[in-house]
């Protein structure tokens, strides 16, 4: 159980454009996902955290309308990247909490962005 | 800041050998978790260990937990190659309900 998946897993991109990543709880309800970047050899930073049916609550430092974050149910989560920019290339990661108690996450396979 | 750090941020061992990996934390926490990663993948929840709590096992895995020293590690016995992956502390401080991942420990296991 506890399967989140992420779509899509890879996405090749021109600059300006924008680009959304889904990610669904498939098998429980996750009434908070989070969204992490990750840069080559560097541990997971934490852009947001999205609760179901409110604004999502973004890190220091990143940019809420450059990085969009929706969660319209308790399985599904998207992050739009608006304006790509080359900056933008990362490895992107999702994951979804099933017990406030526990505070575990499960997460997504992740979505390697590269933006030309 | 929360963050926890592993040591060491690499390892290289053989076949059938134990890992050890340690992760030291700054603040009082509620539980501490560990996670793997596979090279351009996600991550894949390991273990908990709650801050009341000094040791526990799951399989070939046993983390202990020293809060006195706000550290804890992560020992992997008869390792295999497929446990070839980065390792990440995660702690979590309750209340505001934010995990806080380290550095991670690249684990090269050798055939």
């Amino acid at each position: 159980g506890a399967v989140v998946s992420q779509h899509p897993s890879r996405v090749i991109c021109k600059s300006g454009t924008s680009v959304k990543i889904e990610c669904r709880s498939l098998d429980f309800q996750a009434t908070t996902m989070f969204w992490y970047r990750q840069f080559p050899k560097q541990s997971l930073m934490l852009m947001a955290t999205s609760n179901e049916g409110s604004k999502a609550t973004y890190e220091q430092g990143v940019e809420k309308d450059k990085f969009l974050i929706n969660h319209a149910s308790l399985t599904l989560s998207t992050l739009t990247v608006t304006s790509a920019h080359p900056e933008d290339s990362s490895f992107y990661i999702c994951s979804a909490r099933q017990s406030i108690a526990k505070n575990i996450q499960y997460f997504g396979a992740g979505t390697r962005l590269s933006v030309l | 800041s929360q963050q926890g750090e592993e040591d060491p941020q690499a390892l290289s061992i053989q076949e059938g050998e134990n890992a050890t990996m340690n992760c030291s934390y700054k603040t009082s926490i509620n539980n501490l978790q560990w996670y793997r990663q596979n090279s351009g993948r996600g991550l894949v929840h390991l273990i908990l260990i709650r801050s009341n709590e000094r040791e526990k096992h799951s399989g070939r895995l046993r983390v202990t937990l020293d809060t006195s020293k706000k550290s804890s590690s992560l020992l992997i016995t008869a390792s295999r190659a497929a446990d070839t992956a980065s390792y990440f502390c995660a702690t979590d401080a309750g209340g505001y309900q934010k995990v806080t991942f380290g550095i991670g420990t690249k684990l090269q296991v050798i055939p």
